[in-house]
């Protein structure tokens, strides 16, 4: 049972600002919501993670909606390295499960 | 560049062979896991080791056998493998096991096929 909804894919332009979406409306107040990435023939990568509060780091900001039904994970300057599988998870506080959807495709194109 | 290091990259083995997997890691992690992540399908969860302990084994049948000698080392052992265990393993690690605030860290992984 999926707790995230996402694209299955997306196009962006190189150099411009990718805004990738999804939606997790059944999220509870203990559960952050996670970023990872996989480039083909790569591990997953962690991007980055929030609870409630909008996070930037250096390889993405993530925009978490105020009712926390909802974020959008940016990458502000996408380039062609970026062409990859991105997961967007709910995880729950003290957890050990990282349960992965089927995430989005995005491909950047110069 | 990634701080979980796994071998072999790659590996090829008949059903009736035994190989073994090798993770390992350096940053003082206590938790360290296995996933199996089949073609254009996302990673799933195998095996969680805390503290040197399997904590967590997601019904994974007795062909696979993990092991963690140490607090940097895992192995995933195999034997009789079907064919339809041909995917990428993976492995993780994070500080602590319950520490869902802090990420997981992941290896790029064994590609094996089972002839």
């Amino acid at each position: 049972d999926a707790k995230t909804t996402q694209p299955t894919s997306m196009d962006c332009a190189e150099g411009r600002a990718a805004n990738l979406p999804c939606n997790h409306s059944t999220i509870s107040g203990n559960e952050y919501v996670y970023w990872y990435r996989q480039i083909h023939s790569q591990g997953p990568q962690y991007i980055i993670h929030g609870l409630k509060n909008n996070e930037t780091n250096e390889m993405a900001s993530l925009i978490i909606t105020e009712d926390r039904k909802s974020s959008t994970l940016i990458l502000p300057h996408a380039t062609l390295r970026d062409t990859a599988v991105y997961y967007c998870i709910v995880r729950v506080i003290n957890d050990y499960k990282l349960s992965f959807g089927a995430g989005t495709t995005v491909t950047v194109r110069a | 560049d990634t701080e979980v290091t796994q071998t072999p990259k790659h590996l090829v083995m008949g059903m009736t062979n035994k190989k073994s997997l090798k993770c390992e890691q350096h940053m003082g992690h206590r938790a360290m896991y296995w996933y199996k992540q089949k073609a254009k399908k996302p990673p799933e969860l195998m095996f969680v080791y805390s503290y040197e302990k399997l904590s967590i084994n997601e019904s994974v049948p007795s062909r696979f056998s993990p092991e963690c000698p140490n607090s940097s080392l895992l192995n995933l052992h195999l034997h009789a493998l079907q064919p339809e265990d041909s995917a990428l393993y993976l492995c993780a690690s994070s500080p602590r096991q319950g520490s869902g605030h802090q990420p997981q860290h992941f290896g790029d992984g064994t590609r094996l096929s089972i002839l």
